[in-house]
């Protein structure tokens, strides 16, 4: 069963652009979950989808949106990049019957904002 | 937001030692509460989730207890060896979202 896999693995990008990670969770996992890690903050919640809806938000500017497909892959935009964004993204995903029983994380995306 | 708290935050052992790690979070509204491994340039790793109070869970050497009551979990790890060097994070979850504590950083030198 293959794990959940994030696109790209690293990114450049310049203050001021946007840019969009992608997600797809592992077959049959309707929920996915985007965090995000910095050194100083640790791991942080950035939101939930399940069956295209989104149900949860954390504390985190509008700059940072995502959205979630009828196939259950998920992708987050950041629009307008500042240096602090910077930042290990991992997504995870769970089904919600059994998301009692964790998580499967990916590799994540390495964003760096120059 | 919860408030989640680990310590130690890091930790230098040797071989053969064995140790344990705390997590303190709010015991109001708790549902269940996750605990992680993180090695470096890998992704988190799913190592328990608990529920119950009073519950323990045990995966080879490492093991884990709840206490719902007062708001903690501890990590047990057994004879400690190189490969167990990640960073465990413990988070509770409220919702469908978990609320990851700063972690412990584990090094067992062998």
């Amino acid at each position: 069963k293959a794990g959940v896999t994030q696109t790209p693995r690293y990114l450049i990008k310049t203050r001021g652009q946007q840019v969009t990670l992608s997600c797809s969770p592992i077959s049959g996992h309707r929920s996915v979950s985007w965090y995000q890690q910095t050194p100083g903050q640790g791991l942080q919640f950035l939101f939930e989808y399940f069956s295209e809806t989104q149900r949860n938000k954390g504390n985190f500017p509008g700059r940072f949106s995502g959205r979630q497909f009828s196939n259950s892959r998920s992708e987050m935009n950041v629009s307008t990049l500042e240096l602090g964004d910077s930042a290990l993204y991992l997504c995870a995903s769970s089904d919600p019957g059994q998301g009692f029983y964790g998580y499967t994380f990916g590799s994540g995306t390495r964003l760096t904002v120059v | 937001i919860l408030n989640v708290e680990q310590s130690p935050q890091s930790l230098h052992v040797q071989e053969g030692d064995s140790t344990n790690f705390t997590c303190s979070f709010p015991s109001s509204n708790f549902y269940a509460l996750h605990w992680y491994r993180w090695e470096t340039a890998k992704s988190p790793e799913a190592l328990f989730v608990m529920t119950l109070n009073g519950d323990e869970k045990k995966k080879g050497r490492i093991s884990a207890t709840l206490n719902t009551k007062e708001g903690y979990s501890y990590l047990y790890i057994k004879g400690s060896q190189p490969e167990d060097s990640a960073t465990y994070l413990c988070a509770p979850t409220t919702g469908n979202m978990l609320t990851f504590g700063g972690g412990t950083r584990l090094m067992v030198k062998p």
